[in-house]
């Protein structure tokens, strides 16, 4: 069974418009995350949602959304999509907050390409 | 600020050959410092972590030490296979938030 699941796995879309992805985790985690991996492999949080609270980074731009309908799911919802956005988006989650002994456990990423 | 600089890559080695993927981080406090692996298609894994100064992780063969003195993590491997062939993450974890270094693409060869 995976433990982190994102879907789709690849999406290409035109620049404007609006798009989900999804993400699950059956570990039965407090914690989820949104990471953004560009194309020079570099990998930046953009969001932490831990139950009760969401966590938002400042440097990512308001048209990004994350939707948490439960604790099991962590959504992206992304409007108005530009060129930049194309990256890989990866899920995450951890028992609770980030720690030395909470082992984060990450879904395969979502290849998302912008035309 | 908070931040990990890796050594760039890509970094090519024969199979058996021995492995060093520099690391250095800047952090207010005492952070904890991880390696994460990216094998192609999947996302990271938790390779190694130390939590404190002159500790030592290890794993499948990997070590680091935990050295404040030069604020390093350096990971290393005395014989490389081509199983290793991946993308490696330094990272270190402070307030509860981790930030993660560029990445160091590793090429093993038969």
């Amino acid at each position: 069974d995976t433990a982190v699941s994102q879907t789709p796995k690849y999406l290409v879309t035109q620049m404007g418009n609006d798009k989900s992805i999804k993400c699950e985790q059956n570990l039965g985690h407090d914690t989820m995350y949104w990471y953004k991996q560009d194309s020079k492999k570099f990998l930046k949080i953009m969001f932490s949602y831990n139950n009760k609270e969401l966590i938002i980074n400042e440097t990512v731009p308001n048209r990004f959304s994350p939707k948490s309908p439960d604790k099991a799911h962590l959504n992206l919802h992304i409007n108005s999509l530009e060129l930049g956005d194309s990256a890989v988006y990866f899920c995450a989650s951890s028992q609770d907050l980030a720690t030395i002994q909470e082992t984060q456990y990450f879904g395969p990423g979502t290849r998302l390409l912008v035309l | 600020g908070n931040s990990v600089t890796q050594m760039e890559g890509p970094v090519t080695l024969s199979e058996e050959a021995f492995l060093t993927i520099n690391c250095t981080y800047t952090a207010t406090g005492y952070p904890s410092l991880f390696w994460y692996v990216q094998y192609p298609g999947e996302g990271l894994q938790l390779l190694l972590k130390a939590t404190k100064a002159d500790d030592k992780g290890s794993n499948k063969g990997f070590e680091a030490t935990y050295r404040k003195e030069t604020t390093s993590f350096h990971l290393e491997k005395g014989s490389v296979q081509v199983s290793d062939s991946a993308v490696y993450f330094c990272a270190l974890l402070t307030g509860n938030q981790f930030y993660f270094g560029t990445g160091t693409s590793l090429t093993v060869i038969p």
